[in-house]
């Protein structure tokens, strides 16, 4: 069964410092991984997704994430912290592209100015 | 947020009422998806229609939730009666047949009180 686990339910970094955001997912085949941005009171948008191509992904503002199956991990980071990255962030893992898309529990990141 | 209406936007209910959430994808794709998110916690999957058809209501508390989609389009999720614990953001998503990811609407807040 698929499942997917985010270390750290709060992370806190300073304005301009490295961001590093964790998941760890299970899957018994090789899986399809996002992750997604969710700002208060709105739903959830795509920051990036891994598809079984480059193992290095680059999404929108900034953010990329490295696929690791030996790790079973895809972690997200991004080099410099803005204000506007405070979130809620979301790991997320489908077997599939037409299968049930399966969350963690979630990251709230603060940045301290 | 791409293409996908869900409404009402929030709705506040007394336990034991009964309310209805719409939700109007892009015309077209195949797969939908209902999600509860309850505060501080990542969106758990209610059921999933391909099509018409539903392909996973195993989390879907069926004594008092029920989910129909219309025509392989519109769908409406229900719950009746409502409990305390109902109260959460209601998420519905939609996956094309040359998407890998789900796009989401904005949600809709329930609470019961």
């Amino acid at each position: 069964a698929q499942s997917v686990t985010q270390l750290g339910s709060h992370v806190s970094v300073s304005e301009g410092a490295l961001v590093l955001l964790r998941c760890n997912y299970s899957s018994s085949v090789p899986p399809y991984l996002f992750w997604y941005v969710q700002y208060p009171n709105q739903g959830l948008q795509l920051l990036l997704k891994y598809t079984s191509a480059a193992t290095l992904v680059k999404g929108i503002n900034g953010f990329e994430a490295e696929f690791k199956k030996s790790e079973t991990s895809f972690h997200l980071t991004k080099p410099s912290a803005h204000m506007s990255d405070a979130a809620e962030y979301f790991c997320a893992v489908s077997e599939t592209s037409y299968d049930k898309v399966i969350f963690g529990p979630g990251t709230s990141l603060s940045v301290i100015p | 947020e791409a293409g996908v209406a869900q409404s009402p936007r929030y709705k506040i209910i007394e336990k034991r009422q009964s309310v209805a959430f719409w939700c109007n994808p892009i015309s077209g794709h195949a797969t939908l998806y209902w999600y509860q998110q309850i505060l501080g916690q990542g969106p758990k999957l209610l059921i999933q229609f391909q099509n018409n058809g539903v392909v996973d209501d195993s989390q879907l508390p069926k004594d008092r939730f029920s989910a129909e989609r219309l025509k392989g389009v519109d769908s409406t999720l229900k719950i009746q009666p409502a409990k305390l614990e109902d109260s959460a953001v209601y998420l519905c998503a939609w996956r094309g047949q040359m998407n890998t990811e789900a796009f989401f609407g904005q949600g809709t807040r329930l609470t019961v009180v």
